[in-house]
């Protein structure tokens, strides 16, 4: 089955740095979704982008849908220690047909002290 | 408080065994989703359900089995034909029609002795 491209796959940055990620899919989404995990726990969503071209931001975060519709990223500013998790990307194609929502293959980030 | 509740949040069976995971949900959603996960891994789709009596295999659904009598509960079972089933299940609902975000519940770690 897809799953959706992520990269990187881990990232291990100073707190108060900046982070980016972006996800890739070789078919188009109509809806990109951003996901943090905790260790143990469910994701929590964070972001929802529903159109080409989209900027959307929540606090800290921001995240884009990309013009292709094949790729989004999302980027994390001045970076704390509680943005340490694993983050998804998950593309819907529900208009199309596709009931399945598809995830990534997640980017662990890890801050040093 | 709505939301998706997962139980048990830790279950220990021995290999050959049949085991039933619990996923409720109280947010009146129409979709249900199980994934797994796997350490260092993305999420897999094992099987979703768009309505009540009806349900899909996603991309690894061997060795599982599902059901969906009421539109709150999709339990979830690994039957002994699921040849790695040792890992961390996750359920997930959304709303039927349109793109929509999916909301997870906390999760069942599943091993097998």
């Amino acid at each position: 089955g897809q799953q959706l491209n992520q990269s990187p796959q881990s990232m291990f940055i100073q707190e108060g740095e900046d982070v980016s990620m972006n996800c890739t899919s070789s078919s188009i989404f109509n809806t990109w979704l951003w996901y943090k995990q905790d260790p143990g726990e469910g994701p929590v969503l964070l972001i929802a982008l529903y159109k080409a071209g989209e900027l959307t931001s929540n606090g800290r975060l921001t995240a884009q849908f990309g013009i292709t519709r094949k790729d989004s990223f999302l980027n994390i500013s001045a970076s704390i220690p509680s943005d340490v998790g694993i983050y998804f990307c998950a593309g819907d194609a529900r208009s199309f047909g596709n009931e399945k929502l598809t995830f990534g293959t997640g980017t662990r980030l890890t801050i040093i002290p | 408080d709505g939301g998706i509740t997962q139980s048990p949040k830790y279950l220990f069976r021995k290999e050959g065994q049949n085991v039933t995971l619990s996923c409720e949900q109280n947010l009146n959603h129409d979709a249900m989703y199980w994934y797994r996960q796997d350490p260092g891994q993305g999420l897999r789709l094992i099987y979703y359900s768009q309505i009540v009596n009806d349900f899909q295999k996603g991309d690894i659904a061997e060795g599982y089995s599902v059901s969906r009598e009421k539109k709150e509960s999709f339990p979830l079972t690994v039957t002994s034909a699921q040849k790695n089933p040792t890992a961390f299940y996750l359920c997930a609902s959304r709303t039927r029609g349109g793109s929509t975000e999916a909301f997870f519940g906390q999760g069942t770690r599943l091993t097998v002795v």
